[in-house]
C-alpha cells in the first residue's frame, strides 16, 4: 500500500459525459501527479500540481482538467468523453516539486475508465 | 521532443543476471527513472539517475551515460516474483515526464 488513494476504482460512462476522478496523497506529500495508461499508448504524463499551483503539464487533451484543493487532494476531470478515453487513471504523490531531486513518486491503485 | 527505446520483451532463469536497455533522446534532461509494474498494478520506484554511473540498490542496479542517451537496468539473482514490466522514464527540465513502452520481463524455472 503507497499510502496514496483513488475514487473510484472502476468507472463506466457514456461518450459525451462527464466524469470526476479523485486521489488523495500520502500524508506530507505536495506533489500530485496524473497519468493515463492505455494498452497502445502507454503510460503518459498528463499534469503535476505541487502545493496547490500547477507546476508541470505533459500530454492532457483540453477536455481534462484539474486541480489541487488546500487539503492537498487532487482532481481530475474529463469531459465530452471519447471511447479513446478509456484508459486506466493512476494519480502518484511526492514530497517535492520534482525539479530538483529523486522525489520518488507513489503511486495509487489508479482508476479504471471505460467510456461505451 | 523525448523518444524512449527499451526492449519489448526479454526472458531470463531465475538466479540468474538480466539487463534491460534505454535509450533516450530529449530536449532537455532532469533525470531517468526506472519503475517496475506487475500486470494490473500501478508502478513502483526503482530507481533515479541524474549523474553518469551506477546506482546499487539490491538486486537492482541502474546505470546512466548522459553523453550517450543511454541507461541500463540491472537485476541479479533473478526470482519468479521480478516477472513484470519494466518502465524507463525520462524527466526533463520543465518536469514533464515520458516513459518508455515498457519491458515485459519472464522469469522461468
Amino acid at each position: 500500500d503507497s499510502g496514496v488513494t483513488q475514487t473510484p476504482k472502476h468507472l463506466i460512462t457514456a461518450t459525451g459525459q462527464r466524469v470526476t476522478l479523485r486521489c488523495s496523497p500520502r500524508s506530507g506529500d505536495l506533489s500530485v501527479y496524473w497519468y493515463q495508461q492505455s494498452l497502445d499508448q502507454g503510460l503518459q504524463f498528463l499534469i503535476q500540481y505541487y502545493n496547490g499551483e500547477e507546476r508541470a503539464k505533459g500530454n492532457i487533451l483540453e477536455r481534462f482538467s484539474a486541480q489541487q484543493f488546500p487539503d492537498l487532494h487532487s482532481e481530475l476531470n474529463l469531459s465530452s468523453l471519447e471511447l479513446g478515453d478509456s484508459a486506466l487513471y493512476f494519480c502518484a504523490s511526492s514530497v517535492g516539486d520534482g525539479l530538483a531531486g529523486s522525489y520518488e513518486q507513489y503511486f495509487g491503485p489508479g482508476t479504471r475508465l471505460t467510456v461505451t | 521532443g523525448q523518444n524512449i527505446d527499451q526492449p519489448t520483451e526479454m526472458t531470463a532463469t531465475e538466479g540468474a543476471i538480466v539487463q534491460i536497455n534505454c535509450t533516450y533522446q530529449t530536449s532537455g534532461f532532469n533525470g531517468l527513472f526506472w519503475y517496475q509494474q506487475h500486470a494490473g498494478e500501478a508502478p513502483t520506484f526503482l530507481s533515479y539517475n541524474v549523474l553518469d554511473g551506477l546506482e546499487e540498490k539490491g538486486r537492482f542496479s541502474s546505470f546512466l551515460s548522459r553523453s550517450k542517451g543511454y541507461s541500463y537496468l540491472l537485476l541479479k539473482e533473478l526470482q519468479m516474483k521480478d516477472s513484470a514490466s519494466y518502465l524507463c522514464a525520462v524527466r526533463a527540465v520543465n518536469n514533464d515526464m515520458r516513459f518508455g513502452a515498457g519491458t515485459r520481463l519472464t522469469v522461468k524455472p
